[in-house]
């Protein structure tokens, strides 16, 4: 199947810093989308990406869908505090009948230090 | 905003016992999904339906089954549930792909806490 490769798989950060994060696979994505999940929570969505090349904002958060269709990263700028949670990216695969299924990275676990 | 309803946060059930859990979504959402999450072994998906009546074996679906008789609602059964079955389970849904890319976009629930004892 798909393998969908995180990294880093934690990160330790004082407030203020800026992060990055991304996910390599071994297949063409069509989709590629970045999640934030808190403590006991459903992850929710933070950035989508639909198109190779296509980067995205969302206030501090910054997304790129990787030209080769095989990577995207994630960036947060500024970190506060409420940034701490695991953070996932996931991806559709561009082959095959897959029904809406995605591929879901192993998550990096975000914390911030004030 | 999409909403994606689990009806339960918190169970604690006896081994045995059959369960329901059930999830409902208001965006009239093609396909529905089950995972479980455990620690280190990230989302594991359990089933999965593009359609009702409709349903697609996932991951790791050996103890479970599902049902989706509305195009709203879709509920994940553990016929005989065990200690291994203790986990968090997250209902999710997404347009669906002939929507285009965009409707490959999964929206989560708030997740099912189940403790079998």
């Amino acid at each position: 199947g798909q393998q969908l490769n995180q990294s880093p798989q934690s990160m330790f950060i004082q407030e203020g810093e800026d992060v990055s994060m991304n996910c390599t696979s071994s297949s063409i994505f069509n989709t590629w989308l970045w999640y934030k999940q808190d403590p006991g929570e459903g992850p929710v969505l933070l950035i989508a990406l639909y198109k190779a090349g296509e980067l995205t904002s969302n206030g501090r958060l910054t997304a790129q869908f990787g030209i080769t269709r095989k990577d995207s990263f994630l960036n947060i700028s500024a970190s506060i505090p409420s940034d701490v949670g695991i953070y996932f990216c996931a991806g559709q695969y561009a082959g095959g009948t897959s029904y809406g299924k995605l591929t879901f990275g192993q998550g990096t676990i975000l914390t911030v230090h004030p | 905003d999409v909403k994606v309803t689990q009806s339960s946060r918190y169970l604690v059930k006896r081994t045995g016992e059959k369960v329901f859990l059930e999830c409902v979504q208001d965006m009239d959402h093609e396909n529905m999904f089950w995972y479980r999450q455990d620690p280190g072994l990230g989302l594991r998906l359990i089933y999965f339906s593009y359609d009702v009546k409709m349903k697609e074996k996932g991951d790791i679906p050996e103890g479970y089954s599902v049902s989706r008789e509305k195009k709203e609602r879709f509920s994940l059964i553990l016929e005989s549930a065990s200690t291994n079955q203790t986990s968090m389970y997250l209902c999710a849904s997404s347009l669906g792909s002939f929507k285009g890319n965009s409707g490959n976009t999964i929206y989560f629930g708030e997740g099912s806490w189940l403790t079998v004892v």
